[in-house]
């Protein structure tokens, strides 16, 4: 099946600085790749819908100047997380939408990025 | 929007029994219902997805029925093993004609335990 290859699996960052976590589709193309939060034992919260070349769409109350997303590709999207605090940490999970099955809206996941701001 | 519930939160089964996860949501629109499993540390992944003009589905051992009417559905896992302990997610959007899609709605999840 597709792969969404997500880096880093695990980063631990001081407060205040800057994280940027790469996800990307090996062996499809993805106009559209989305980035999810996840808190422990809770169901997965969509951050922003992310749209090759232009500009993401954010769920409300997320703050896209804190989370900057950026999908310069079919198989790449970055998610910036700006002067990271404690309550940023937690787990980051991308998908991608494979582009020429798009009528079957099949979504391959990430393997998760786990976030610990100190 | 749409609204997906899930139930029940935890499931723990015996080895070889069946596990059942029911699913509800409230848009009628919604024709696309994929099932994810997740493992401790790990991304979901897709093991089962149906689409509105069926009823019901199987692959091996896991099978997912929909009722339109309702607006439920469910996943079925025969013969549990223990290594379908994981978090299951269900999950609605909508496919349109033209490949759009709108963005997938979770169910809150159900950790399945499935014991020797």
């Amino acid at each position: 099946g597709a792969v969404v290859s997500q880096h880093p699996s695990w980063v631990i960052c001081k407060s205040g600085t800057s994280v940027k976590i790469e996800c990307r589709s090996l062996d499809f193309q993805a106009t559209t790749m989305f980035w999810y939060r996840q808190f422990p034992k809770q169901s997965l919260m969509l951050m922003a819908t992310s749209n090759e070349g232009s500009k993401a769409t954010y769920e409300q109350g997320v703050e896209k100047d804190k989370f900057l997303i950026n999908h310069a590709s079919l198989t790449l999207s970055t998610l910036t997380v700006t002067s990271a605090h404690p309550e940023d940490s937690s787990f980051y999970i991308c998908s991608a939408r494979d582009s020429l099955a798009g009528a079957k809206n099949i979504q391959y996941f990430g393997a998760g990025t786990r976030l610990s701001v100190l | 929007g749409e609204n997906v519930e899930q139930h029940p939160s935890t499931l723990s089964v015996q080895e070889g029994d069946s596990a059942v996860i029911k699913c509800t949501y409230s848009d009628s629109a919604s024709n696309y219902f994929p099932w994810y499993k997740q493992e401790l540390g790990k991304g979901p992944q897709l093991i089962i997805d149906i689409r509105s003009n069926v009823g019901e589905k199987k692959d091996q051992r896991i099978a997912v029925t929909l009722n339109k009417t309702a607006k439920h559905f469910s996943l079925h896992i025969t013969e549990t093993q223990p290594e379908d302990s994981a978090v299951y997610f269900c999950a609605a959007s909508i496919l349109g004609n033209t490949g759009t899609a709108s963005k997938l709605t979770f169910g809150t999840g159900t950790r399945l335990q499935v014991t020797l």
